[in-house]
């Protein structure tokens, strides 16, 4: 069965520092994949998406994440973390055309000043 | 463009309520649409999906049931709650593009 595992619930960074979210999926055909981000008691956002196009992919508020098929990783990033950033993010793969979508646990980032 | 609309966002019923979430969708046509639900502290759980009008797919045995009356609404029921069932729930769409929309949530909440 597909799953995705999302290594780490919580991930804790200082402002400016480098955030990294790591992200691991299970299938054997291409996936499509997804990141999404959701702030407290809202829905889910999309930072960025996967689809066997370019492997390094680039999404909103500065966040990119890159596809490593060796590795079966889609490991998200963004350079300098902000305030804002603080936030559940959740990391999820598609295959087939019913669209349904497979999560990782999901990693909490926290932003200390 | 495209929105989701899904209410109400907090609800709170006692054990052995009925329930009814509604979600609609604006802007498209022939969406595939999704029922999630959210467990505090964990991840995100399919728990129906439909490709059109009543044609509805359940991925885990459960106390709910989901129903397609029209095209772009997409409603989550139950006939007797049960404390388990509290959670967040989420609705969602997909269209011709791979990613999927989501609704702002419901909060329930089973006493």
């Amino acid at each position: 069965a597909q799953s995705v595992t999302q290594l780490g619930s919580h991930v804790s960074v200082s402002e400016g520092a480098l955030v990294l979210l790591r992200c691991n999926y299970s299938s054997s055909v291409p996936p499509y994949l997804f990141w999404y981000v959701q702030y407290p008691n809202q829905g889910l956002q999309l930072l960025l998406k996967y689809t066997s196009a370019a492997t390094l992919v680039k999404g909103i508020n500065g966040f990119e994440a890159e596809f490593k098929k060796s590795e079966t990783s889609f490991h998200l990033t963004k350079p300098s973390a902000h305030m804002s950033d603080a936030a559940e993010y959740f990391c999820a793969e598609s295959t087939g055309n019913t669209g349904k979508l497979i999560f990782g646990q999901g990693t909490t980032l926290q932003v200390k000043p | 463009s495209q929105t989701i609309h899904q209410w109400p966002a907090t609800l709170v019923q006692p054990v052995g309520s009925p329930l009814s979430l509604e979600c609609t969708v604006e802007g498209t046509s022939n969406p595939n649409l999704y029922w999630y639900r959210q467990a505090a502290g964990r991840g995100l759980q399919l728990l129906f999906y439909s490709v059109g009008i009543g044609q509805i797919s359940s991925e885990v045995p459960q106390n709910l049931s989901a129903s397609r009356p029209q095209d772009r609404q997409f409603i989550l029921s139950s006939k007797k709650l049960l404390l388990s069932d509290s959670g967040f729930y989420l609705c969602a769409w997909t269209g011709a593009s791979t990613e999927a929309f989501f609704g702002q949530g419901t909060r329930l909440t089973v006493v």
